[in-house]
C-alpha cells in the first residue's frame, strides 16, 4: 500500500521569505502523481500544485514550485515570498496512474509571520 | 472548476443518534467521494459513490455506519448512523477535477458528538 509522510507537522516563516515543506512517499508504482493542497482555516481544501511522476521537470505555479526526486520518492513544496494568506494546512496527496483514490499526508501547518 | 455545497456546515449531536449530510455539485459528475478528517488529522476516504450503483467503502468503513446514497450526477447523501464521540470530524464531499487525481471539495461539515 502506498503511504506519504510528512515530517514537520508545524512551519514557520517570516512573510516575503521562503519556505520548504517535505513529503516523502512510499509506492510500487512507476507511474502515479503527487499534490500538494492547501486548506485554509475556513476548511475548503484547494489544490495548490500537481506533478505527473514521468516529467523530470519540476511543475512550478506563480510562487509554488516543488522538488520532485524520484529516486528518493521525495516531493517538497517550495513557497517562495510568503504571504500571510498562505497560512493553511498543507497535505501531500499521492495517486496511481488509475487515479481512483487519493492517500494523505499527515499535514504540515505553515504560519506566517507578519 | 465544480462549486460544492455541503449541508450541514457544523452540528452539534447527540450520542446515539444519526445525522445526514448533503452534498450538492453545480455540474453533473460520475463520482463522488466522501472523506472523514478527525481533529487534527489527515483525510481519510470513506466511500465513493456512483450513480445508480452502491458506493464502495474502504477498509475500516461499512455501509450500516455510514450508508451513502447517490440519487442523481449531482447530489449525494452521507449518514453518520448511531453515533459515538469517536465519530467527531469533518466531513468533506468531493469530485474529480479535471486532471487525474485532482480533486475540488466541499468545505466541509464539521460534526460534534456528545
Amino acid at each position: 500500500a502506498q503511504t506519504v509522510t510528512q515530517s514537520q507537522p508545524e512551519m514557520s516563516v517570516q512573510e516575503a521569505e521562503t519556505v520548504t515543506l517535505s513529503c516523502t512517499y512510499d509506492t510500487s508504482e512507476s507511474d502515479y502523481y503527487l499534490f500538494w493542497y492547501k486548506q485554509p482555516p475556513s476548511r475548503q481544501m484547494i489544490l495548490v500544485i500537481r506533478q505527473e511522476a514521468y516529467k523530470q521537470q519540476n511543475a512550478t505555479e506563480n510562487r509554488f514550485s516543488v522538488n520532485f526526486q524520484k529516486a528518493a520518492k521525495s516531493f517538497s513544496l517550495k513557497i517562495s515570498d510568503s504571504q500571510l494568506g498562505d497560512a493553511a494546512m498543507y497535505f501531500c496527496a499521492y495517486t496511481g496512474n488509475a487515479g481512483n483514490m487519493l492517500t494523505f499526508g499527515g499535514g504540515t501547518r505553515l504560519m506566517v509571520k507578519p | 472548476s465544480a462549486v460544492i455545497s455541503q449541508k450541514p456546515s457544523r452540528d452539534i449531536c447527540q450520542r446515539g443518534t444519526s445525522l445526514t449530510i448533503q452534498c450538492q455539485v453545480d455540474s453533473q459528475v460520475t463520482m463522488m467521494f466522501w472523506y472523514r478528517q478527525q481533529p487534527g488529522q489527515s483525510l481519510t476516504l470513506i466511500a465513493t459513490a456512483n450513480q445508480g450503483s452502491e458506493a464502495t467503502y474502504e477498509s475500516g468503513f461499512v455501509i450500516d455506519k455510514f450508508p451513502i446514497s447517490r440519487p442523481n450526477l449531482t447530489f449525494s447523501t452521507l449518514t453518520v448512523s448511531n453515533m459515538s464521540p469517536e465519530d467527531s470530524s469533518i466531513y468533506l464531499c468531493s469530485v474529480d477535477g479535471p486532471y487525474t487525481g485532482e480533486l475540488f471539495f466541499g468545505e466541509g461539515s464539521r460534526l460534534t458528538v456528545l
